[in-house]
Order: structure tokens, then C-alpha cells, then sequence
């Protein structure tokens, strides 16, 4: 099983729907989770991060999270064709152990 | 403006070549970190600094080595290239907490090893 697994998509979704994006993490000591944007060719940008349960919005993006479920997803409304990218989930498991996600692939069709 | 820059952007090279890939960050960061990036399998870990004259490995240290002589530079150095490095590398910094702030990455270098 790996670390941090993501669906590799790609995900398509017309513009203005909502776009879900999902993560899973295995270590149950892990203590804060991150979404990055990577777009083709490009280096990761930090978008969102989130410590606690339950969700956290920033203008179009909401992350929520369930540690119980081990389980991490990023929403973003209203999509636009800008949002077309690949999506990085990361994890930190404490102390110097980051772990990042293959990333997951979203076509935004206008 | 905040950032971390890598040079070179592109390099292609021979195999046993050495070569020297640049990090230098503004931000006054105490953790650094180069990684690689590879189709499906994502960023994986290289090495870490957690300050000055502080390193360590990652996950995928074999054939690479790292300096931090100074606070604001990471230089990754690869003393005999292979064409398994052929990859997309990331430097990254993050403040001391790293991790509650998450990383900057630096723009990438593309290797290619002939």
C-alpha cells in the first residue's frame, strides 16, 4: 500500500461544476495535509493546507479532512479551465517526513 | 519577491559527467529539501537540511550528494550521472516548522543523462 495514494485521473468536468478531488494516507500519526497545484511542466504551488477534521474554505477550494477515515479531498467549485492541472496531495507524518501523492490529473472542458 | 531559484533550468549531459544543480532560497528558511519527480511515482525525497552544515537523506539518496554551507544555498551534486537520474528536479525551503507551513519549490531542473 502506498503512503499517500490519489486517484491518477485524469478527472474531466465541465466549467462551473465542481471538481472533487480525493487522497488517502495510510499513517495514522500523520498531522497536517496539504494540496498542491502543478501545472504541466511547472513546479508544485502550495494551495490549501488543513490540520484539523471537517473542512476549510479558501475562495473556490475547500479542503476537508477525516482522520478517522484517513481521508483527505480537495472540492473545487465553479471550475475553470485555469484550474486545469495536476493536484499533489502531501502529507506530514511528523518531524521531517513529508510524503506526496503520484497527483491526480483535472481537465476543466469549457 | 520570496522565492527559490534552480539553476539550470534544462541540462542534458553524459553519463560520469559531474554536475552541480544550484538552490538558493530568500526567505530566510532553515529547511531545505531537493527531490525528484517521475511519472506515477510522484516526489520523492532526495535529501534534507534542517540548517546549516545539517543534512540528511530522503528516500532516494543513491548517487547524489548535497552541501549546506551556507543558509540560503542546497546544491545538489551529482559526481557520476547515470541515465536512471534522468528526471525533473524540485528544490524546495519551508520555515522551521515545516510542518505546519508546507514547501516553496523552487522552478525545476530537467536532466536528461545520455
Amino acid at each position: 500500500q502506498k503512503e499517500v495514494e490519489q486517484n491518477s485521473g485524469p478527472l474531466s468536468v465541465p466549467e462551473g461544476a465542481i471538481a472533487s478531488l480525493n487522497c488517502t494516507y495510510s499513517d495514522r500519526v500523520s498531522q497536517s495535509f496539504f494540496w498542491y497545484r502543478q501545472y504541466s511542466g511547472k513546479s508544485p504551488e502550495l494551495i490549501m493546507s488543513i490540520y484539523s477534521n471537517g473542512d476549510k474554505e479558501d475562495g473556490r477550494f475547500t479542503a476537508q479532512l477525516n482522520k478517522a477515515s484517513q481521508y483527505v479531498s480537495l472540492l473545487i467549485r465553479d471550475s475553470q479551465p485555469s484550474d486545469s492541472a495536476t493536484y499533489l496531495c502531501a502529507v506530514n507524518r511528523g518531524g521531517n517526513d513529508m510524503r506526496f501523492g503520484a497527483g491526480t490529473r483535472l481537465t476543466v472542458k469549457p | 519577491e520570496a522565492q527559490v531559484t534552480q539553476n539550470p533550468r534544462y541540462l542534458i549531459t553524459v553519463t560520469g559527467k559531474k554536475l552541480t544543480v544550484t538552490c538558493s532560497q530568500n526567505m530566510n528558511h532553515e529547511y531545505m529539501s531537493w527531490y525528484r519527480q517521475d511519472p506515477g511515482l510522484g516526489l520523492r525525497q532526495i535529501y534534507y537540511s534542517m540548517n546549516v552544515e545539517v543534512t540528511d537523506k530522503g528516500d532516494v539518496p543513491e548517487g547524489y550528494k548535497v552541501s549546506r554551507k551556507e543558509k540560503r544555498n542546497f546544491p545538489l551534486i551529482l559526481e557520476s550521472p547515470s541515465p536512471n537520474q534522468t528526471s525533473l528536479y524540485f528544490c524546495a525551503s519551508s520555515p522551521r516548522d515545516r510542518g505546519a507551513y508546507g514547501y516553496t519549490f523552487g522552478s525545476g531542473t530537467r536532466l536528461t543523462v545520455v
